[in-house]
């Protein structure tokens, strides 16, 4: 089956930098995306990363190994704004999403 | 940036009765939209596919004759909920794909609805 793992919750401290990781099993790859959702909101698009390797965008960045099936989301000063849901998620050989539960992320002063 | 403007945010209605949630990309066409569906604490959950010009599809266990799906236009789909019941409860979300933008383009949300059946 497909599957995708990432924590459940994590805390930071403001201005802090944290890594949310995530692992995948899907039928086939055709990239990972990172989505922000903040409670009551819907996603908001953050990366997206199909080669291997790190994307930087500004105090985010993705990083993807596609033989390990394993990528990381890299957030740098933390602003308590950024507390919110990070959403992991592959598109498979299919072009369907497979949506990871999303890890919690807790920035504290 | 491409817009996804989705109504109403939110509604309240009586058990029984039918809900529609609009989902309009506002600046780019879409062949193709999605419906999701979020519970309290939980991840999205695709419900189906909304085609333009044809029926949707539909993921396992959604039933289809209860969310009517239309997508009369490449800028606007509707998801009908019908006979609506509490268990349907939940935070209703849409997105679209620009058609110009390739099949692994990041999705395009609307600001989702939240149903309240009573």
């Amino acid at each position: 089956g497909q599957n995708i793992d990432q924590p459940t919750e994590m805390t930071a401290t403001e201005g802090a930098i944290v890594q949310i990781n995530c692992t995948y099993q899907t039928s086939g790859f055709n990239g990972l995306f990172w989505y922000q959702q903040h409670a009551g909101e819907a996603p908001t698009f953050l990366s997206y990363n199909v080669l291997d390797g790190l994307e930087e965008k500004g105090r985010f960045s993705s990083f993807l190994s596609r033989s390990k099936g394993y990528s990381y989301l890299l957030l740098k000063e933390l602003q308590m704004k950024d507390s919110a849901s990070y959403l992991c998620v592959v598109m498979d050989s299919n072009y369907q999403l497979i949506w990871g539960a999303g890890t919690k992320l807790i920035i504290k002063p | 940036g491409a817009v996804v403007s989705q109504h109403p945010s939110w509604v309240i209605c009586k058990s029984g009765t039918s809900v529609k949630i609009e989902c309009r990309s506002l600046d780019f066409q879409a062949t193709t939209m999605f419906w999701y569906r979020q519970f309290p604490k939980q991840s999205l959950m695709l419900m189906a596919t909304s085609n333009e010009g044809s029926k949707a599809t539909y993921e396992q266990g959604v039933e289809k004759d209860k969310f009517l799906i239309n997508h009369a236009s490449l800028t606007l789909s509707t998801l009908t909920v019908t006979s609506a019941h509490p268990e349907d409860s939940s935070f209703y979300i849409c997105s679209a794909r620009d058609m110009t933008e390739g099949d692994n383009s990041p999705l395009h949300f609307g600001n989702g609805t939240r149903l309240t059946v009573t």
